[in-house]
């Protein structure tokens, strides 16, 4: 069975700063992956996704993801936060070929000014 | 023209009560589903429809009744509302199902308080 997890219910940068947000999956298949964000009172936008081929995935609003299966992680980064960044960001899998998405438990964001 | 829309956004009721939940996708997705989300954030999902067949059926009491009419509409009927029922429902749809990786597109959520 497959599982999420994100280090970090909560991570703080300040503007300008570099975002990481880390998340390490298990599949015993090759994975999709996915990056969610919720603002407040809103569902959930992907951000990106991973299926196969290139490991370093680009996204909206400036953020990418690298796909390494030795260490079974696909941590988002941004180089530079943003006021607008400040939300709840969401790590999902799904197993190739199966038909649930396992979200992980979130990790909070915030900036400062 | 909202792609996935909920109503109500907001639903205040007593427990024992039963309500539904409606959902509507104007993406032309042939896949829904309908996830909760807990006071801690946590997102678990209870079921999926793939061109109204039920694909996902999760370990939910069965109080909890989806129904889909067509491929854009899925509703969520709760009898016996009890407390531990208050949380965030959302719902999601998709082109495809996960097997085809294709990511999803979330609804604003229905915020469900029991009294």
């Amino acid at each position: 069975a497959q599982s999420v997890t994100q280090l970090g219910s909560h991570v703080s940068v300040s503007e300008g700063a570099l975002v990481l947000l880390r998340c390490n999956y298990s599949s015993s298949v090759p994975p999709y992956l996915f990056w969610y964000v919720q603002y407040p009172n809103q569902g959930l936008q992907l951000l990106l996704k991973y299926t196969t081929g290139a490991t370093l995935v680009k996204g909206i609003n400036g953020f990418e993801a690298e796909f390494k299966k030795s260490e079974t992680s696909f941590h988002l980064t941004k180089p530079s936060a943003h006021m607008s960044d400040a939300a709840e960001y969401f790590c999902a899998v799904t197993r190739t070929g199966g038909f649930k998405t396992i979200f992980g438990a979130g990790t909070r964001l915030f900036v400062k000014a | 023209d909202t792609a996935v829309s909920q109503t109500p956004k907001y639903l205040v009721t007593q427990m024992g009560n039963d309500k539904s939940i409606k959902c509507e996708q104007n993406l032309g997705h042939d896949t829904m589903y309908w996830y909760k989300q807990d006071s801690k954030k946590f997102l678990k999902i209870m079921f999926s429809y793939n061109n109204k067949e039920l694909i996902i059926n999760e370990t939910v009491p069965n109080r909890f009744s989806p129904k889909s009419p067509d491929k854009a509409h899925l509703n969520l009927h709760i009898n016996s509302l009890e407390l531990g029922d208050s949380a965030v429902y959302f719902c999601a749809s998709s082109q495809g199902t996960t097997r085809d990786n294709q990511p999803q597109h979330f609804g604003d959520g229905t915020r469900l308080s029991i009294l």
